[in-house]
């Protein structure tokens, strides 16, 4: 069975400018979501998808950064303009379940660094 | 916000010890899972207890859950060199959105 695909693996860029983020879910997986690991702490939710609506952005900087799910598989985070604060990993998961009643599968991460 | 906070912070052992790890937690939950982190990868799904379980075992890793005390605790058992990895509990509190919220983890070093 196929992971959850991300990419890129990396990125840097000049603060201001624009990037985007794209995730493939396991296949038949209805929960989709991404999280933002800031060096030496825990993943931070900032959007839940269940198929292509939106769950939960309450954490989501909703003026720089966005996300869509395209026919409730692919999905894609935006950040733009991007700031110092926002060097991070981009973790993206899916679930076969709804919300987190059952397991989280994780990508391996898009790294982000802003200069 | 964060839910569940991990103690401690940081973990060193000999290979072949075992390796206990405590997750707190503030409000009720529907769940509580494990995951396990190496160095630059994606998180990796360990185990899950369910707010009516008390103790569920896989492998060489026991859990816990103390719904009282609002506590976890992982047990990993005989380590290895490689179990060396931040360890990361995460809640699914109880309310209108389920969601996992993630402490800030625990990194444990195994000494071969």
């Amino acid at each position: 069975e196929a992971g959850v695909a991300q990419s890129p693996r990396y990125k840097i860029i000049e603060k201001r400018q624009s990037v985007a983020f794209w995730c493939n879910p396991i296949s038949g997986h209805a929960t989709l979501y991404w999280y933002q690991q800031i060096l030496g702490q825990g993943p931070k939710l900032l959007i839940q998808f269940q198929n292509n609506g939106v769950v939960d952005d309450s954490q989501l900087p909703k003026d720089r950064f966005s996300a869509e799910r395209l026919k409730g598989v692919d999905s894609t985070l935006k950040i733009q303009p991007a700031k110092l604060e926002d060097s991070a990993v981009y973790l993206c998961a899916s679930s076969f379940l709804p919300g987190a009643g059952g397991e989280l599968f994780f990508g391996e991460g898009s790294r982000l660094t802003v200069l | 916000s964060q839910q569940g906070e991990e103690d401690p912070q940081a973990l060193s052992i000999q290979e072949g010890e075992n390796a206990t790890m405590n997750c707190s937690y503030k409000t009720s939950i529907n769940n509580l899972q494990w995951y396990r982190q190496n160095s630059g990868r994606g998180l990796v799904h360990l185990i899950l207890i369910r707010s009516n379980e008390r103790e569920k075992h896989s492998g060489r890793l026991r859990v816990t859950l103390d719904t009282s005390k609002k506590s976890s605790s992982l047990l990993i058992t005989a380590s290895r060199a490689a179990d060396t990895a931040s360890y990361f509990c995460a809640t699914d509190a109880t309310g209108a959105n389920s969601k996992l919220t993630f402490g800030k983890g625990i990194t444990l070093s195994v000494r071969p």
